[in-house]
């Protein structure tokens, strides 16, 4: 089992630019989710998805979109990719209110 | 809102000292779950605690949970390079099973 992955592992964007973060699992999780970390910050819940069909806000969506598209797949999107969303993102799964598990993360850059 | 609070935000120590990490909550919580980070990687699970006053061990980890359920703490004995990286708590944040983070304490171990 390969867990969680996300591709790509890094990426440099020009501000304006938009891209898709992919996420996929393959431990037949329900629930999975989009974190962002910053230096100092933690880890911030960007959107969740609770079952396949559904999504929503966390802490800090403002300038994401995202799409559960199966049960394996959720996938985030940087519609005009701004300087202040560089940052590392992660992708996680779980059953609900169990263990998260995370995948290895993208580092991007918004120039 | 939620919060999850989490001192200190940084520990230096040398090898062979402990180490202890705080979380406090705002609001009392049905269940705590300790993450561990290493410098690069990405957060890995490392227990969940459930019930008032628990505490339990993994090696030189000890982990207790509150008689509250508002406060929970880390202890490391006898640290080791290996324990390098950064320790985050997380508390439950709504119905959905997503989890509120706290910043992390970033370890850092003297060899």
């Amino acid at each position: 089992n390969a867990g969680v992955t996300q591709t790509p592992k890094f990426q440099v964007l020009k501000t304006g630019q938009s891209m898709t973060l992919q996420c996929a699992q393959d431990m037949n999780h329900n629930s999975m989710y989009w974190y962002r970390q910053d230096p100092g910050m933690g880890l911030r819940l960007i959107y969740y998805s609770a079952s396949e069909g559904t999504t929503d806000k966390g802490e800090v969506p403002n300038g994401y979109n995202v799409s559960r598209l199966n049960k394996r797949e959720f996938s985030l999107r940087l519609e005009s990719a701004a300087p202040s969303q560089t940052s590392v993102y992660f992708c996680a799964s779980s059953r609900p209110g169990n263990e998260q598990f995370f995948g290895p993360g993208t580092r991007l850059t918004v120039l | 809102g939620q919060q999850v609070m989490q001192i200190p935000q940084y520990q230096h120590v040398q090898e062979g000292e402990d180490f202890t990490t705080y979380c406090n909550s705002s609001t009392t919580l049905s269940n705590i779950q300790w993450y561990k980070q290493r410098p690069g990687g990405h957060p890995v699970f490392l227990i969940q605690l459930v019930k008032s006053g628990e505490v339990k061990k993994q090696k030189r980890l000890t982990f207790q949970f509150g008689e509250a359920k508002k406060n929970s703490s880390l202890h490391i004995t006898a640290t080791q390079t290996t324990d390098v990286g950064t320790y985050f708590c997380a508390g439950p944040g709504g119905s959905q099973g997503n989890l509120i983070f706290g910043k992390g304490t970033k370890l850092s171990v003297k060899p």
